[in-house]
């Protein structure tokens, strides 16, 4: 079985711009989470996505946004990059239950200048 | 907000030895989950062990056990006959029941296995 997919691996952008990542999750999960992880901030919970309704959201502006599609990959857009925006972008997919265990991809680094 | 607390941001243990990593969880939750996770250098997350706060046992998982302490808000890591491969981070995470997939992650602890 295929794990968790991230696109891209490494990504360099400017203040100002905007990116898309993308996940795909494990066949036949439903949920997918995103995590930012910074040296200053540690892990911290973006959105959750099941079933193409964002379920859960952590506490970041309006700039992170995200979607889910009906193959339940997703994708995480922010805009207006911020020098601080540079970071690991983890996502993570499970069934959706609650408590079930969550598959982490690879990470895409994001590096804003 | 109800936090994760790893109090020790680095650790060395010898190899194939045991070692202890501590986690503490703030909740007023009845119903929890508690996980442990490795990240090596590559930045993978790994999934290692869960707890449910209403397992009666303390989880194992090979050579990972955890030590539930439901009233002290306590759920340590312990890692048995350590392994130069066990170098890495490792972060202690919660999940709320309703809240679904909305985890909580402490800041980490980096254990170093010498040889």
């Amino acid at each position: 079985k295929a794990g968790v997919t991230q696109t891209p691996r490494y990504l360099i952008k400017t203040r100002g711009q905007q990116v898309t990542l993308s996940c795909s999750p494990i066949s036949g999960h439903r949920s997918v989470s995103w995590y930012q992880q910074t040296p200053g901030q540690g892990l911290q919970f973006l959105f959750e996505y099941f079933s193409e309704t964002q379920r859960n959201k952590g506490n970041f502006p309006g700039r992170f946004s995200g979607r889910q599609f009906s193959n339940s990959r997703s994708e995480m857009n922010v805009s207006t990059l911020e020098l601080g925006d540079s970071a690991l972008y983890l996502c993570a997919s499970s069934l959706g239950g609650d408590a079930d265990e969550q598959y982490f991809g690879p990470g895409t680094r994001l590096t804003v200048t | 907000a109800q936090k994760i607390t790893q109090t020790q941001p680095g650790m060395f243990v010898q190899e194939k030895e045991a070692v202890t990593l501590d986690c503490t969880y703030d909740t007023s939750d009845q119903s929890y989950g508690l996980f442990w996770y490795k990240q090596p250098s590559s930045g993978e997350m790994i999934f290692l062990i869960y707890q449910g706060s209403y397992d009666e046992q303390n989880a194992t998982e090979g050579r990972y056990s955890l030590n539930f302490q439901k009233a002290r808000k306590s759920a340590n890591l312990v890692i048995s006959a350590s392994q130069l491969g066990d170098s890495a981070m490792y972060f202690c995470a919660r999940e709320n029941s309703g809240g679904y997939q909305k985890v909580t992650f402490g800041t980490g602890t980096k254990l170093q296995v010498i040889p």
